[in-house]
C-alpha cells in the first residue's frame, strides 16, 4: 500500500518555463516532508524539505507547498532549466515510524530545450 | 567529506553464488541505511542500523538476505544464494541524527544472471 504517491510517472516542460511535481500522501501522521533529485546512476541527492508546521518553503529555483487538508505537496522549479532533468522523489516521515523515510515512485522530468 | 562510499558499483554475477555489497558511511553519521530500487517497487528500505545496531530489518526480503555493521564506517549486504529476482540497484545512505543530512550512495547495480 502506497502511503506516499507520486501519480505522475514522467513530466516534459519547456526550458524557462514552471515545473509542478505533485506527491500526495495518506498517513496524516506525517509531519516532515522531503523531495530528493536523481540523475542516471547516481544516487538521490537532497533538494528541499518542509515540515508540517510550515505551508511552504523556498530555497532559490525551487518552491515546496504543503497543503495538509488534502495531504497534498507539491515541488515548483522556476524557471526550469535542462539540468533539472532528473527523477524526482518525494519522502514523508514521522516520529513515530523512528523517522524512516517512506518514498514516493518519483516522477521523471524532462526539460526540454 | 568524500560522501557514501559504495562498492562495487556493478556486480554481475550467476544464481546461486554469494553477493557482497560495501558501504562506507559519512563520518558522524549515527544513521545507515540499506535500499533496494527496482522500476515497479521504487525505493525499498531494507534494513537500517542506529549506532551499529540493526534497529528494523522489516524490508529483508527473506533470509538470504543480511546485513551487519561490525563498526562505524563499514557495512555489508549480503545475498546468499543470489537469485535473478535480486537484480536491482541497491542504495547505501547515511544520516546523523537530523533528517537533513540523510546522503545516499551512488549505488550498486546487481545482476544476477
Amino acid at each position: 500500500d502506497q502511503q506516499v504517491k507520486q501519480n505522475s510517472p514522467s513530466l516534459s516542460v519547456q526550458e524557462g518555463r514552471i515545473s509542478i511535481l505533485n506527491c500526495d500522501y495518506t498517513n496524516s501522521m506525517f509531519d516532515y516532508f522531503l523531495w530528493y533529485k536523481k540523475y542516471p546512476a547516481e544516487g538521490p541527492t537532497f533538494l528541499i524539505s518542509i515540515s508540517s508546521i510550515k505551508d511552504k518553503n523556498e530555497d532559490g529555483r525551487f518552491t515546496v507547498f504543503l497543503n495538509k487538508s488534502a495531504k497534498h505537496l507539491s515541488l515548483h522549479i522556476v524557471p526550469s532549466q535542462p539540468g533539472d532533468s532528473a527523477v524526482y522523489f518525494c519522502a514523508a516521515s514521522f516520529a513515530g515510524n523512528n523517522r524512516k523515510l517512506i518514498w514516493g515512485l518519483g516522477t521523471s522530468l524532462a526539460v526540454n530545450p | 567529506d568524500a560522501g557514501v562510499i559504495q562498492s562495487p558499483r556493478h556486480e554481475v554475477t550467476e544464481m546461486g553464488q554469494e553477493v557482497t555489497l560495501r558501504c562506507k558511511p559519512i563520518s558522524g553519521h549515527d544513521y545507515l541505511f540499506w535500499y533496494r530500487q527496482t522500476m515497479m517497487r521504487g525505493l525499498e528500505l531494507l534494513i537500517y542500523f542506529n549506532n551499529n545496531v540493526p534497529i528494523d530489518d522489516s524490508g529483508m526480503p527473506e533470509d538470504r538476505f543480511s546485513a551487519k555493521m561490525p563498526n562505524a564506517s563499514f557495512s555489508t549486504l549480503k545475498i546468499q544464494p543470489s537469485e535473478p529476482r535480486d537484480s536491482a540497484v541497491y542504495f547505501c545512505a547515511s544520516r546523523p541524527g537530523t533528517l537533513m543530512g540523510y546522503t545516499f550512495g551512488s549505488g550498486t547495480r546487481l545482476t544476477v544472471v
